[in-house]
């Protein structure tokens, strides 16, 4: 069966380090997303991709970045990790075409400390 | 700017009550809208949706009904179940062919009381 999947599960880091979180989809979708979630903010879109070497900023993209080398994974990079980072991060895929629904990962539990 | 709100952060209904869950969103450019459930320490499960020339999809338990003069929907559960309590996210989706985003709501909490 296709499937989503994100890791690690659980990551504890310091302040300032560089942190990648791996996404790997093999639904073969082109559109693919990470959000993270917090209390009070629901879900909210970080950086997405729409294809293979194109990726684009969502509402709360300052601090990460994406790269897109092939169409399977979408891995999310902080930089330089802030406490503020410390959120449950989900990645997603839809299929091209109309009315589809997304995928989700398992979620990544990030904390900054 | 928050384009998809839920304005209710909780909702508490008895087992076996209607649960009605609201959204409201400010871009009449969404042409498709979405309800996903989400457990504890699980990523978001596709629930139910419904396409922007409809008002209204029924699926089992759950129907969506879309008001787009007043840019609102609604999910109805009813009846409702233990096994439902989890959030509830509305989102409204932007789909251009090849290019489909999904925005979502801040959620609502819902929990059935046996």
């Amino acid at each position: 069966d296709a499937e989503i999947t994100q890791s690690p599960r659980h990551k504890i880091t310091e302040t300032g380090r560089q942190v990648t979180l791996a996404c790997h989809q093999t639904w073969n979708h082109n559109n693919m997303f990470w959000y993270r979630q917090d209390l009070g903010h629901g879900l909210r879109l970080i950086h997405y991709s729409y294809g293979v070497h194109d990726t684009n900023k969502g509402e709360v993209s300052d601090g990460y970045s994406v790269s897109r080398s092939n169409t399977e994974d979408l891995p999310l990079t902080l930089e330089s990790a802030a406490s503020s980072q410390t959120s449950v991060y989900f990645c997603a895929s839809i299929d091209s075409g109309a009315n589809t629904e997304a995928f989700f990962g398992q979620g990544t539990r990030l904390t900054v400390v | 700017d928050q384009q998809v709100k839920q304005n209710s952060p909780s909702l508490s209904v008895q087992e076996g009550r209607i649960s009605i869950l609201n959204c409201d969103y400010t871009n009449s450019m969404f042409d498709y809208f979405l309800w996903y459930k989400k457990y504890p320490a699980e990523g978001p499960t596709f629930l139910i949706s419904i396409s922007s020339i409809k008002d209204k999809n029924e699926d089992g338990r759950f129907t969506v009904f879309l008001n787009k003069s007043a840019k609102h929907l609604s999910l109805h559960i009813v009846p409702s179940q233990p096994g439902d309590s989890a959030v509830y996210f509305c989102a409204a989706g932007e789909y251009g062919g090849a290019t489909n985003k999904l925005i979502f709501g801040t959620g609502t909490l819902l929990a059935v009381q046996p």
